[in-house]
């Protein structure tokens, strides 16, 4: 049972536009709600995270939105570049467990 | 740059063969856990280690799969007999132990049974 529901499957955009790969959680007990971008062959790679106390978060050109009321947060990569092309995981972590969603391919064109 | 060493990185062996996995986590790390990743069921976790104490191995199948850390630089993922159906990439992540600590993965053992 998937504990958190990401979308979309896959994206395309041109260099300079903005991917945004949404994901929708039920249960209010994580403490922790982490991105994870994985490259072929590599393995996943912290990128950036937020508490539930907080509705956003950046680094860089990466943004997290956050909204606890409606279980749901997102992330956006401003002024997205071809070495950006990867897949992303959005994840909820309840103690130790990380549980992961299925993943977004994002493919940024020159 | 301190990274997790996962080895090998590629196996290939006939079913019913015993498959060994090494991960190498960083040193200083307290905690270790095994992923197993595939394209039906994504990032899914069997094995989580606290201070070398298996805590939870829930998402492991318990009769051909077995987890252990002899000791705190070294820690093993075992299947035997082997089958088809365990072809996937293998990872493992360590990390400190807090809810806020990252987990770093290593770059997995791509597993095929045949």
């Amino acid at each position: 049972q998937q504990q958190v529901k990401q979308s979309p499957q896959s994206l395309i955009v041109q260099k300079g536009g903005i991917p945004i790969i949404n994901c929708a959680y039920e249960n209010t007990a994580f403490d922790y709600f982490p991105w994870y971008q994985q490259f072929p062959g590599k393995g996943p790679a912290l990128l950036i995270a937020i508490r539930p106390d907080v509705s956003e978060k950046k680094e860089g050109r990466f943004t997290i939105s956050f909204n606890k009321s409606a279980k749901q947060f997102s992330l956006h990569i401003m002024d997205s570049q071809p070495g950006d092309s990867a897949t992303y995981f959005c994840a909820v972590v309840n103690d130790y467990k990380l549980s992961f969603g299925a993943g977004t391919t994002v493919t940024v064109r020159a | 740059d301190a990274r997790v060493t996962q080895t090998p990185r590629h196996k290939v062996t006939e079913m019913g063969q015993e498959v060994t996995m090494r991960c190498q986590p960083i040193l200083g790390h307290n905690t270790v856990f095994w992923y197993r990743q595939t394209m039906m069921q994504g990032l899914e976790l069997l094995a989580y280690f606290r201070n070398r104490a298996p805590l939870d191995d829930s998402g492991m199948p318990k009769d051909r799969f077995s987890a252990e850390m002899p000791d705190a630089t070294l820690a093993t993922l075992k299947i035997q007999p082997s089958e088809p159906r365990d072809s996937a990439v293998y990872f493992c992540a360590s990390g400190l132990m807090g809810v806020l600590q990252p987990q770093h993965f290593g770059d997995g053992t791509r597993l095929s049974i045949l």
